[in-house]
């Protein structure tokens, strides 16, 4: 299994772009979710989804949208990047609700 | 108050000490605990959970639960400089985070040689 996995890996935009996050897991989860992770701060959820069809907001959704038409995969779509998005953003997924997260490697987003 | 608290550090401990991790939750109703490994640069590893008050062992680590004080914490016996980490607390299971979990800032632990 190869888990969780993000692509790309590193990307840098500039203001005003779009970009797709992408984030595939093999496990066969239901849950998903996207975070956010600014240097030195913990983990913010941005968007989580309880299986495919179904997606609800995190703590700091506003300038990012998801998707989830199948058990595998859940983009996360930047609208009109701004400086504010750079950061680091995980996917994570999870057999149950409330149960332990697998996390995916991440991708590094500079938004200049 | 934050949901989930935990001392930012750095923690240092000298190479086979035991460390000693800290993490506080507001949510009495709280039903499952995690701790998390991240290293510089890289996505948080699952290295504990625990769901019942008391102690739970595997290999070097240690976590223990006490629900009536709010608290979980994890020991790290024989710390390595490998050890060298952010530990990142998680909870779930409360009824304002249903399905999710609340991180804490995490604390970030050094071990010299």
């Amino acid at each position: 299994n190869a888990g969780v996995t993000q692509t790309p890996k590193f990307r840098i935009l500039k203001i005003g772009q779009s970009m797709t996050l992408q984030c595939t897991q093999d496990m066969n989860h239901n849950y998903m979710y996207w975070y956010r992770q600014d240097p030195g701060m913990g983990l913010k959820l941005i968007y989580y989804s309880v299986g495919a069809g179904i997606t609800d907001k995190g703590e700091v959704p506003n300038g990012y949208n998801v998707s989830r038409s199948t058990t595998e995969d859940f983009p996360l779509r930047l609208e009109l990047a701004a400086p504010s998005q750079t950061s680091v953003y995980f996917c994570a997924s999870s057999l149950r609700e409330g149960g332990e997260q697998f996390f995916g490697p991440g991708t590094r987003l500079t938004v200049l | 108050q934050k949901e989930v608290e935990q001392n930012s550090g750095p923690l240092s401990v000298p190479e086979g000490a035991i460390a000693s991790l800290n993490c506080t939750y507001s949510d009495r109703g709280s039903q499952s605990f995690f701790w998390y490994r991240q290293y510089s640069g890289k996505s948080p590893e699952l290295i504990m959970f625990i769901y019942s008050n008391g102690d739970k062992e595997d290999g070097r680590f240690t976590a223990q639960l006490n629900k009536a004080s709010q608290y979980v914490s994890l020991l790290i016996r024989d710390s390595q400089p490998s050890d060298s980490a952010t530990y990142l607390c998680a909870v779930s299971g409360g009824s304002s985070n249903t399905g999710k979990l609340i991180f804490g800032q995490g604390t970030t632990l050094q071990v010299k040689p």
